[in-house]
């Protein structure tokens, strides 16, 4: 089974400032892992995929993430951040590649307040 | 660019009642989803749809829930009889389906409210 851990529920950051948002997996395959965001009262939109090519992957918006096997992590970045990121950010894990299994699997959530 | 899409985007229904929460995927996509978010609550996968049957189902999907393809084009979510803990958002969501890549594209969701 896979499981997805956001390690900080609410990042509250300075406009123009840096945007860390932290995510550990536990899998028991090659996992591909996403980040989805979600405005209010808006659906979830895709920010980025990793899916067992670069290490180093480039989402929409700036954002940024790095997939680190040794350390079960796949940490969200951005080097400025906007008013418009302010959002629910969701760290979310598939199903093992090659098979049926496509169900993905949600981290909790972490709301990014930037104030101006 | 290709969207998934939900309606009603908001339904209120009384406990007990019946209700359909319809989708319309990506035309060439292959896989179809439903998930539900509880307020305050994670994100929860309850069924996948390839091929005309269900191909993965969680726990949380018991004989109550039942999806439907009627057509080419509308992909449906049937709840028999809704109870309070039915209320959440439901998202709908589909994938092309390519092999290694589980890239979804989701719907903007239907927020129902069961009294």
């Amino acid at each position: 089974a896979q499981s997805v851990t956001q390690l900080d529920s609410h990042v509250s950051v300075s406009e123009g400032t840096p945007v860390l948002l932290r995510c550990n997996y536990s899998s028991s395959y090659s996992p591909s892992l996403f980040w989805y965001v979600q405005h209010p009262n808006k659906g979830l939109q895709l920010l980025l995929k990793y899916t067992s090519a670069a290490t180093l992957v480039k989402g929409i918006n700036g954002f940024e993430a790095e997939f680190k096997k040794s350390e079960t992590s796949f940490h969200l970045t951005k080097p400025s951040a906007h008013m418009s990121d302010a959002a629910e950010y969701f760290c979310v894990v598939s199903g093992p590649v090659n098979t049926g299994r496509r169900a993905l699997t949600f981290g909790s959530g972490t709301r990014l307040q930037v104030q101006p | 660019e290709p969207e998934v899409t939900q309606t009603p985007s908001h339904q209120v229904t009384q406990m007990g009642q019946e209700v359909i929460l319809r989708c319309v995927p990506i035309s060439n996509h292959l896989y179809f989803y439903w998930y539900r978010q509880i307020l305050g609550q994670k994100v929860e996968f309850l069924v996948s749809f390839y091929n005309n049957e269900i191909s993965e189902k969680s726990e949380i999907f018991d004989d109550q829930f039942s999806v439907e393809r009627p057509d080419g084009s509308n992909f449906t979510l049937k709840i028999r009889s809704t109870k309070l803990e039915d209320s959440a958002m439901y998202f709908c969501a589909s994938s092309a389906g390519t092999k290694g890549d589980y890239g979804y594209t989701f719907g903007s969701g239907t927020r129902l409210t069961v009294v």
